[in-house]
């Protein structure tokens, strides 16, 4: 199976700062990676697809990038709704694997 | 509008059965594989099953294999997951997602095992 390696696995950020998350893969996955964001109560929601592809009606201060074993998702500036938890998520193979999550909290 | 709804969730012993199901809406349901994953309290997500639209891929995780069984009736627009000989550690809500890879999640169902 593939591991996903999460980093950090929580973090407190300010608005307006600049957030990155790592997700770390125990071997190459190619871009078949996304990132989803989950609020306290809701499901789960896609923000990122083939490790860089905005999804649709998601603001552009959320970007993706990486390749192969090593990917980040970056919050260029956060904003008062973007308080959440993240995952990443491998489709490259059975059984696909979610990152442990970071939680982003108010400082 | 794309719309999932899970149902079939509930208090559960420990060795019995419960049958989930996710009733799709506004979108070719029949096109699209389809996933339930779940999610412990207060823990991360774990994917669980696919089911391709023509039902001819499944894929299980290796926690669930041999005990829950995933299916679709196209015709109704419903995916499905049956779940047999059931542990403490299932519980969980369950969510039923749509697509390869995942791209919408419905809302969830809670299954609690417990005695």
């Amino acid at each position: 199976d593939i591991q996903m390696t999460q980093s950090p696995s929580s973090l407190s950020a300010s608005v307006g700062d600049r957030v990155t998350i790592t997700c770390r893969a125990s071997q190459g996955i190619r871009n078949d990676l996304g990132w989803y964001q989950q609020k306290p109560g809701e499901a789960p929601k896609r923000l990122i697809y083939a490790g860089s592809g905005l999804q649709g009606g998601v603001p552009s201060r959320f970007s993706g990038s990486g390749s192969g074993t090593e990917f980040t998702l970056t919050i260029s500036s956060l904003q008062p709704e973007d308080f959440a938890t993240y995952y990443c998520l491998q489709h490259n193979s059975y059984p696909w694997t979610f990152g442990q999550g970071t939680k982003v909290e108010i400082k | 509008e794309v719309q999932l709804v899970e149902s079939g969730g509930g208090l559960v012993q420990p060795g019995g059965s419960l049958r989930l199901s996710c009733a799709a809406s506004g979108f070719t349901f029949s096109t699209w594989g389809m996933n339930w994953v779940r999610q412990a309290p207060g823990k991360g997500l774990e994917w669980v099953s696919y089911i391709s639209g023509t039902t001819t891929t499944i894929h299980y995780a290796d926690s669930v294999r041999g005990r829950f069984t995933i299916s679709r009736d196209n015709a109704k627009n419903s995916l499905y997951l049956q779940m047999n000989t059931l542990r403490a550690e299932d519980t969980a809500v369950y969510y039923c997602a749509r697509g390869y890879p995942i791209d919408f999640w419905g809302q969830g169902t809670l299954v609690t095992v417990s005695s």
